[in-house]
């Protein structure tokens, strides 16, 4: 599975958007970008995932450039409760394995 | 529904002792990961269950470490005499299978205390 480098911490304003980037410039033609988060003293939670195009549903965006180097998961409106380390995840797509490469991710803290 | 669930939720044990740390999954998922988090550190892979099966244990970090799952439910992870180092965050993951493009499903985590 591809390398992924983030940012090891970002800050976000209460009800502002949080952008979280990656970089993933070795990713391969069927490797899907995913990003989980775990919230302290709890297992990681499954965001969202892509492949190409960009992908929203009820807890965040996901913006994947055209080259597929890098991407953007966003939180439209950040609250206190979105504070967590976030994981950005590259993995093959149909393999038969699927346990998660997890790197150091982004701690967001979302302030007041 | 019910999610993945872990027991104990803490241990705190002596060196030399054995652990067994029990995992729940999703009822349905037939793939099962250990994981564990040592403190500021990220997540470790250890072992994959397909069913009853462990097709691959290379996350295991010594033959002190071992792991079954019975009946395609639950499953234990032992740690025989266990080791300062070994104090970390042991987390379970579930999915409905084993396809990389399934969602993880994961527990509370056990932390596991070596004294």
């Amino acid at each position: 599975d591809a390398k992924t480098t983030q940012p090891t911490s970002m800050d976000c304003a209460e009800g502002r958007a949080a952008n979280l980037p990656c970089n993933h410039s070795t990713i391969s033609g069927n490797e899907y970008v995913y990003w989980y988060r775990q919230i302290h003293s709890q297992g990681p939670q499954y965001i969202i995932h892509g492949l190409k195009n960009n992908e929203t549903n009820e807890m965040a965006s996901l913006i994947i450039t055209e080259d597929r180097k890098s991407s953007t998961l966003i939180l439209p409106h950040a609250t206190l409760r979105d504070t967590a380390v976030y994981y950005c995840i590259v993995r093959s797509y149909g393999g038969s394995q699927g346990n998660l490469i997890f790197g150091k991710g982004t701690k967001l803290s979302v302030k007041p | 529904g019910a999610g993945v669930s872990q027991s104990p939720s803490n241990k705190v044990t002596e060196k030399g002792k054995d652990v067994e740390l029990r995992c729940d999954p999703i009822s349905g998922h037939t793939a099962l990961y250990w994981y564990r988090q040592s403190l500021g550190q990220g997540l470790e892979f250890l072992i994959y269950f397909q069913g009853n099966s462990a097709p691959d244990k290379s996350g295991l970090p010594s033959d002190r470490f071992s792991a079954e799952r019975t009946g395609g439910s639950v499953s234990t992870l032992t740690i025989q005499r266990t080791q300062q180092e070994d104090s970390a965050v042991y987390l379970c993951a579930s999915s409905t299978s084993g396809s990389s493009y399934n969602e993880q499903f994961f527990g509370p985590g056990t932390r596991l205390t070596v004294l």
